[in-house]
């Protein structure tokens, strides 16, 4: 069991579709983050959220929106997806940046 | 470009020996560094950090650092096939603080 919690485990929808990836953790962490891993490979970061304000966007496609609605919440929307954004999708937080950072268990997204 | 390098392996070890897994980095103004364990089709579990040039010791577990060579290794002692996955070396960069990351060594053990 982890202590950053994700929602749904699985996803599959249309290229058309309009969906949204939640976290939430409750360890009072204040830098929030969203990466994309694609198998074999590394984690990729997309987000960084620290004290509820956008920090870092690492030139993301506009068809992938963060919104972080509080210090505990942090959702990522998605709309008109590519086969190819077919991924693991994770959630993690730290209590500060750059200090270790703890995962959720993933979002397995699936764009048909 | 800042890297982290790891060799992706697969490292074979037979059960009870040492697993010696090594990283090296580009740039000198990294203080930070993270050990993650992944297994096949899950998250990243952080398992050991370490920030300062020497070792640290957790359990089966020891954290090299030496900045002078550059490089982060993680030695796991009396391995056994639970330990089989992805070891992923990640170093923070001081500059933004963000993480960079190697591309992650497979280890496996042999009964």
């Amino acid at each position: 069991d982890t202590e950053v919690t994700q929602t749904p485990k699985h996803l599959v929808m249309g290229m058309t579709n309009k969906k949204s990836l939640k976290c939430e953790q409750h360890m009072g962490h204040r830098a929030m983050y969203w990466y994309k891993q694609k198998a074999k490979k590394p984690p990729e970061l997309m987000f960084v959220y620290s004290y509820e304000k956008l920090s870092i966007n690492e030139s993301v496609p506009s068809r992938f929106s963060p919104e972080c609605p509080n210090s505990s919440l942090l959702n990522l929307h998605l709309h008109a997806l590519q086969p190819e954004d077919s991924a693991l999708y994770l959630c993690a937080s730290s209590q500060d940046r750059g200090q270790p950072q703890h995962f959720g268990d993933g979002t397995r997204l699936s764009i048909l | 470009q800042k890297e982290v390098e790891q060799n992706s392996g697969p490292l074979s070890v037979p059960e009870g020996a040492i697993a010696s897994l090594n990283c090296t980095y580009s740039d000198r103004g990294s203080q930070s560094f993270f050990w993650y364990r992944q297994y096949s089709g899950k998250s990243p579990e952080l398992i050991m950090s370490i920030y300062s040039n020497g070792d640290k010791e957790d359990g089966r577990f020891t954290a090299q650092l030496n900045k002078a060579s550059q490089y982060v290794s993680l030695l796991i002692r009396d391995s056994q096939p639970s330990d089989s996955a992805t070891y992923l070396c990640a170093g923070k960069m001081d500059s933004n603080y963000q993480l960079i990351w190697g591309a992650g060594t497979k280890l496996i053990i042999k009964p």
